[in-house]
């Protein structure tokens, strides 16, 4: 069965410094990739997708993923993070073919300090 | 534009009592979704409904159920709460199913139920 790993529970940062966000899946079959971001008592808003094509996508607010199929990984940056970047990061996983179910992995906090 | 709509917000419960959690889309989406989220889980698919008219159990369905009333509303039913069941509950909603259709890949998501059971 297909599993999402966010390699960090928590991720420090000062404003304007770069971030990356790290992602790894399980299969190395045909898959859709998502990043989903849930600001405090909110919830979930899509802020990229990779379904085919171009492997480096650019999502909302800045953010773009690259899409690595060697190294199953999906991985979510952003150059410069601002305060209002803080906020929990899911990333997930759905199987092409499959019954295309998402699965999320266990979710990233983003703290943004000025 | 409303989205995908929740209620109750907030519940507290005994245990072994029973609710249900109402949920409502005005997107015309033909797929719905039950999840819950827990410190450190992430989000885990509860049960889903591919259309109108079919509900399929996900990845954690003991001690719930659903109801597909019609396209718009898709209900969570714990019949016996019990304090396990202490979570934020997500209704989210897509266009149709991962691969099939016109499908844009993407959840919308409704802010929330967050329910206690003591």
């Amino acid at each position: 069965a297909q599993s999402v790993t966010q390699l960090d529970s928590q991720v420090p940062v000062f404003e304007e410094a770069p971030v990356e966000l790290r992602c790894n899946y399980s299969s190395s079959v045909s898959v859709y990739l998502f990043w989903y971001v849930q600001y405090p008592n909110q919830g979930l808003q899509l802020l990229l997708k990779y379904l085919s094509g171009s492997t480096l996508v650019k999502g909302i607010n800045g953010f773009e993923a690259e899409f690595n199929k060697s190294q199953t990984s999906f991985h979510l940056r952003k150059p410069s993070v601002h305060i209002s970047d803080t906020a929990e990061y899911f990333c997930a996983v759905s199987d092409r073919g499959s019954q295309g179910n998402l699965i999320f992995g266990k979710g990233t906090k983003l703290s943004v300090k000025p | 534009n409303a989205g995908v709509t929740q209620t109750p917000k907030f519940q507290v419960l005994k245990t072994g009592q029973s609710m249900t959690l109402q949920c409502a889309q005005d997107m015309n989406h033909n797929s719905m979704y039950w999840y819950r989220q827990d410190p450190g889980m992430g989000l885990r698919l509860i049960y889903y409904s591919a259309s109108e008219g079919t509900t399929d159990k996900g990845e954690v369905p003991n001690g719930y159920n659903v109801s597909r009333l019609n396209k718009r509303e898709f209900s969570l039913r714990l019949e016996s709460a019990a304090p396990s069941q202490t979570s934020v509950y997500f209704c989210a909603s897509s266009e149709g199913r991962m691969g099939r259709g016109l499908n844009t890949g993407e959840l919308f998501f409704g802010e929330g139920s967050r329910l206690t059971v003591l």
